[in-house]
Formats: C-alpha cells, structure tokens, sequence
C-alpha cells in the first residue's frame, strides 16, 4: 500500500471549514483513499473514501486531485467534537486486507 | 455507535498472566480485524479472520492468538503478558474479506499489564 504524508498538526476555528490535506504521490490506479479519525482513545470511526473522483456524505467531503497524488478531506463546519487524530490511508481494492496507520495529523477545533 | 462490540472495556492484570479479549462484528459482518495501539508503536494490525478462516497476519507476537467462532465472533487471546503489552487493542469488522471492505471499530479494550 502507498505511503501517505500528512501534517502533524492543524488549528481551526469552530464554525470555519477544516482542510487536512494528504500526500499519496505513489499512489496506484487501483488504491483507494480512505479518511478515518480518532478522538482521544476511542475506536477509530471511518470519515469517506474515494478513487479518484471527488466525494461528499453527511461528515465530509474528499477532493482528490486529477493526478491523484493528493487529496484533501474537508470538514465544512467544524465543532469541538471534531477535534481528533485524522488518519489517511491509501489502500488497493483486492489487495492488503490490513489498514495501515501513519502519525495522522491532530486537528484541534478552537472556540 | 459503529455497532462491532468489545468486552471487556479494561483489564488490569499481572506479567506472565493470559488474557482474552472478546469482540462481536457489526450484524451481517464475515470479516474481523484485530489491531494494536501503543504509545510507541501507533495503530498496528495485527490479524484477520473471514468467515472464520484465518485471512492475513501482521506483526503478531507467537504469544497471542485469535479464532473467530461460527457465530461469528472473535477472541483475541494474549498469554505470558509482558509490560510492553500493555496497548489499547481494537477490533474491526467489514463485510467483505477482500481489501475492498470499510473496516468499522469497535471501543477497544484497554488492557494493562502490570
């Protein structure tokens, strides 16, 4: 599965649009990407997913760039309960069963 | 509320005792994945089971081991505990045992080795 990169940590405001963005310059024509979060210690809760084109559903939407070596996952009015580790994983349809999880970026919403 | 359950939600135990760890996959579920989370290491998976068929292995230690039983639940057994065990360990279920499934997680069960 492809490498992501994200930032370590990004600020918002509460009421303001949230842009985490996601590096996966090797991604596969095959390879998915996925958005997951944490908030503090509890399981991680599955955002969105896309393949290359864009994505929206009652959380979020996924904008993935025509090359599909980046995307970014937008939160269009973020709240305090969205403060949380923000995870993008890049997996391939058919291919390793198993998420794999960087560092993620922590996202900390600001009243 | 992804609907996958785990018990216990801690456990407090001793080094060289041995565990088990119980989750229950969303209604319709056939896939279980067990994952590992230190303060060192990240999220970290460590084993699948489809249908009750083992799928894929991680970085699992010889220590632990898993089944998933024909009702399609899944334990997660860990024996002669070590300090460095002490984690959170989450489980998640999909519908499908191919790499094209959303995975959903559980709670997790806090587990600490003392």
């Amino acid at each position: 599965d492809a490498k992501t990169t994200q930032p370590p940590s990004m600020d918002c405001a509460e009421g303001r649009a949230a842009n985490l963005p996601c590096n996966h310059s090797t991604i596969s024509g095959n390879e998915y990407v996925y958005w997951y979060r944490q908030i503090h210690s509890q399981g991680p809760q599955y955002i969105i997913h896309g393949l290359k084109n864009n994505e929206t559903n009652e959380m979020a939407s996924l904008i993935i760039t025509e090359d599909r070596k980046s995307s970014t996952l937008i939160l269009p009015h973020a709240t305090l309960r969205d403060t949380a580790v923000y995870y993008c994983i890049v997996r391939a349809q058919g291919g390793s069963e198993k998420l794999v999880f960087g560092k993620g970026t922590k996202l900390t919403v600001n009243p | 509320d992804s609907g996958v359950t785990q018990t216990p939600k801690h456990l407090i135990t001793a080094t060289g005792q041995r565990v088990t760890l119980r989750c229950s996959p969303r209604s319709g579920d056939l896939s279980v994945y067990w994952y590992q989370q230190s303060l060192d290491q990240g999220l970290q998976f460590l084993i699948q089971y489809y249908n009750g068929e083992e799928r894929a292995k991680g970085n699992i230690l010889e220590r632990f081991s898993a089944q998933q039983f024909p009702d399609l639940h899944s334990e997660l057994n860990l024996s002669s505990l070590e300090l460095g065990d002490s984690a959170l360990y989450f489980c998640a279920s999909s519908d499908r045992g191919g790499g094209q499934g959303t995975q959903y997680f559980g709670p997790g069960t806090r587990l600490l080795v003392l």
